[in-house]
């Protein structure tokens, strides 16, 4: 079945340690996207992909990095540099183009411990 | 600039309905989205607006568009305890970003 994958469903990282977390689409999206969700905050863009190769920074980038090698992944990770790690990260992709409806993936709750 | 805003809790009675509110900026939103997360979950799609539509119905939901107020709402008739979850409202700016508002936590009430 075409979905989107994220794993592992839960993670626990010590603190200074970097964790990477992985999306997988099997969609045929060109867009890709992470968000990060807080109770209360919504949803903040963390990154988004476009394009393979090709990534912008969305509104809380920093502490964060990813790479976009291949179209079907975009792993995150979460560096030392972020002070306040835990929260649960969505992951998502599109089609591009005017009508982008998101395809979201499952999840991954990331605490910092 | 682009934001898009909703009220954060909304309480209804099993069988009423509910009307989730949301309003946005950009006046050049084509698509208008309202998606649906259950607890620990990702955000599933529910159903979504063009921008020249006023109204959309699908089974027990309604959307309704005023493009003039930029205000969209979702009505969801007779309201059931699996509706609780929280409900997002979200636009497509046509540069491949989508832009969510913070979310409305529906609970139903017995």
């Amino acid at each position: 079945d075409g979905g989107i994958t994220q794993s592992p469903k839960y993670l626990f990282r010590k603190e200074g340690q970097n964790v990477t977390l992985s999306c997988e689409q099997n969609l045929n999206h060109d867009a890709m996207y992470w968000y990060r969700q807080d109770p209360g905050q919504g949803l903040r863009l963390i990154y988004y992909s476009q394009i393979v190769n090709d990534f912008q920074k969305g509104d809380i980038a920093e502490g964060y990095s990813v790479s976009r090698e291949k179209k079907e992944s975009f792993p995150l990770t979460v560096t030392s540099a972020q002070k306040n790690p835990t929260a649960f990260y969505l992951c998502a992709s599109s089609t591009t183009g005017s009508r982008a409806e998101a395809f979201f993936g499952q999840g991954t709750r990331l605490t910092v411990v | 600039g682009e934001d898009v805003e909703q009220s954060l809790f909304l309480s209804v009675r099993e069988g009423d309905s509910s009307v989730i509110n949301c309003t946005y900026t950009d006046s050049s939103s084509t698509y208008l989205y309202w998606y649906k997360q259950e607890p620990g979950a990702g955000l599933q799609l529910l159903t979504y607006i063009f921008s020249n539509m006023d109204m959309k119905q699908d089974q027990r939901l309604t959307v309704l568009l005023n493009k003039k107020d930029k205000h969209l709402s979702l009505r969801i008739a007779d309201t059931q305890t699996g509706d609780s979850a929280i409900y997002f409202c979200a636009e497509s700016m046509g540069n491949d970003k989508i832009i969510f508002g913070k979310g409305t936590r529906l609970h139903i009430l017995p």
